[in-house]
């Protein structure tokens, strides 16, 4: 079993839907918890992140976190087409090393 | 500030050919890495520098070298490339545990 698992895709939502992309992680000494976005032919940037559970807000991204459950999500509200890419969930118990997930391809139609 | 730089964008081997993978940041941070990027098996860690003069495997290190050369500078070798190391790679740097800075990618097929 992965130590993140993430569904490929791809997801395709019309301009304006709320999108919702997740991952499931087996391991509890996990702390961090990171959103990166992708484009084609791109290396990967930062979104956002959260240390330990709850929740947190940029814009028109929120990141949730719930340890209880070991599941991490990204929600994006108000979709554009400059939204379609891959996004990669990672996680680290606090050390450098990170554990990716294999990334979800999400394209938004006009 | 150009951030994390890669070269070359392209690189194409022949089995048994020897290469090194050239990574530059110019944010000061102190850990750099190495990933390789397939399909269906996502980001995977090569290796990683914690600070200059300091380097650790990471998940997939066999058949690659790498050298801090100075706090800049990481590099990456391939002595003997195989077609199994066909991958798009991507050097990182952080100065937090929660953000890595990337670069934008060799890639690199071996026939």
């Amino acid at each position: 079993q992965k130590e993140v698992e993430q569904d490929p895709g791809p997801l395709s939502v019309p301009e304006g839907a709320i999108v919702s992309l997740n991952c499931t992680y087996s391991n509890s000494a996990f702390q961090y918890f990171m959103w990166y976005r992708q484009y084609s032919r791109k290396g990967p940037e930062l979104l956002m992140y959260t240390y330990s559970s709850g929740n947190k807000e940029d814009g028109r991204f929120t990141a949730q976190v719930d340890k209880s459950s070991k599941y991490i999500s990204l929600f994006i509200r108000d979709s554009q087409p400059s939204d379609s890419a891959t996004y990669l969930c990672a996680t680290t118990s606090g050390t450098y090393k990170y554990i990716f997930g294999t990334g979800t391809r999400l394209k938004v139609l006009a | 500030n150009a951030g994390v730089t890669q070269t070359p964008k392209f690189q194409v081997l022949k089995t048994g050919q020897s290469m090194t993978l050239q990574c530059a940041q110019d944010m000061n941070h102190n850990s750099m890495y190495w990933y390789r990027q397939d399909p269906g098996m996502g980001l995977r860690l090569i290796y990683y520098s914690a600070s200059e003069g300091t380097t650790d495997k990471g998940e997939v290190p066999n058949g690659y070298n790498v050298s801090r050369l100075n706090k800049r500078e990481f590099s990456l070798r391939l002595e003997s490339a195989a077609p199994s190391q066909t991958s798009v790679y991507f050097c990182a740097s952080s100065k937090t545990v929660y953000e890595q800075y990337f670069g934008p990618g060799t890639r690199l097929t071996v026939t």
